[in-house]
């Protein structure tokens, strides 16, 4: 069975700080791993995604996530943060049916 | 990226009533569509996968009778609450994939309220 990790439901950083959100994935099969951002009351926005190609994978908006697989961990990462960057962050596994299981989620806050 | 349109976007209806969301995929075909759920402030659930043309897988402890889905072409999924309750006011979304495709689009989400 797949399941998604995510350290922290909440996340604070101050504008042009790093942000660094937490995934860690357990899997019986080579994973698919994504990000995805959700605005309120809006669907979801793929970020980046990880299938099995470059273990650095970068993202729309400046984000990008690194594949571990010896800490079955792929955390997102952006060197700066921006306002609007403020959303719920999802972190999902799948295999290749497409089929998703997504994490607790992760709220960013930017403080200006 | 590929487009999944949910409609509507907003419903509100009363008690014991039923309420029936669209997704449809605008450019490629959907050979398999999935809905979620999602309450406030947590995650998105599973509920069910649909295969074009076959009937719905529901996830452990979904009513299948109580959230019918159909998918009857390539391109559109529906998602049919049947009398529903104030529990179920939710947020539902809906995704697509193609075949040899490797992710799922998402549509906008429906906020459904019961009343």
């Amino acid at each position: 069975a797949q399941s998604v990790t995510q350290l922290g439901s909440h996340v604070s950083v101050s504008e042009g700080a790093l942000v660094l959100l937490r995934c860690n994935y357990s899997s019986s099969v080579p994973p698919y791993l994504f990000w995805y951002v959700q605005y309120p009351n809006q669907g979801l926005q793929l970020l980046l995604k990880y299938t099995s190609a470059a273990t650095l994978v970068k993202g729309i908006n400046g984000f990008e996530a690194e594949f571990k697989k010896s800490e079955t961990s792929f955390h997102l990462t952006k060197p700066s943060a921006h306002m609007s960057d403020a959303a719920e962050y999802f972190c999902a596994v799948s295999d290749s049916s497409y089929k998703l299981i997504f994490g607790s989620g992760t709220r960013l806050l930017v403080r200006p | 990226g590929a487009v999944v349109s949910q409609h509507p976007s907003r419903v509100i209806c009363k008690s014991g009533t039923s309420v029936k969301i669209e997704c449809r995929s605008l450019d490629f075909q959907a050979t398999t569509m999935f809905w979620y759920r999602q309450f406030p402030k947590q995650s998105l659930m599973l509920m069910a996968t649909s295969n074009e043309g076959s009937k719905a897988t529901y996830e452990q402890g979904v009513e299948k009778d109580k959230f019918l889905i159909n998918h009857a072409s390539l391109t559109l999924s529906t998602l049919t609450v049947t009398s529903a309750h104030p529990e179920d006011s939710s947020f539902y979304i809906c995704s697509a994939s193609s075949q040899g495709g490797t992710e799922a689009f998402f549509g906008q989400g429906t906020r459904l309220t019961v009343v």
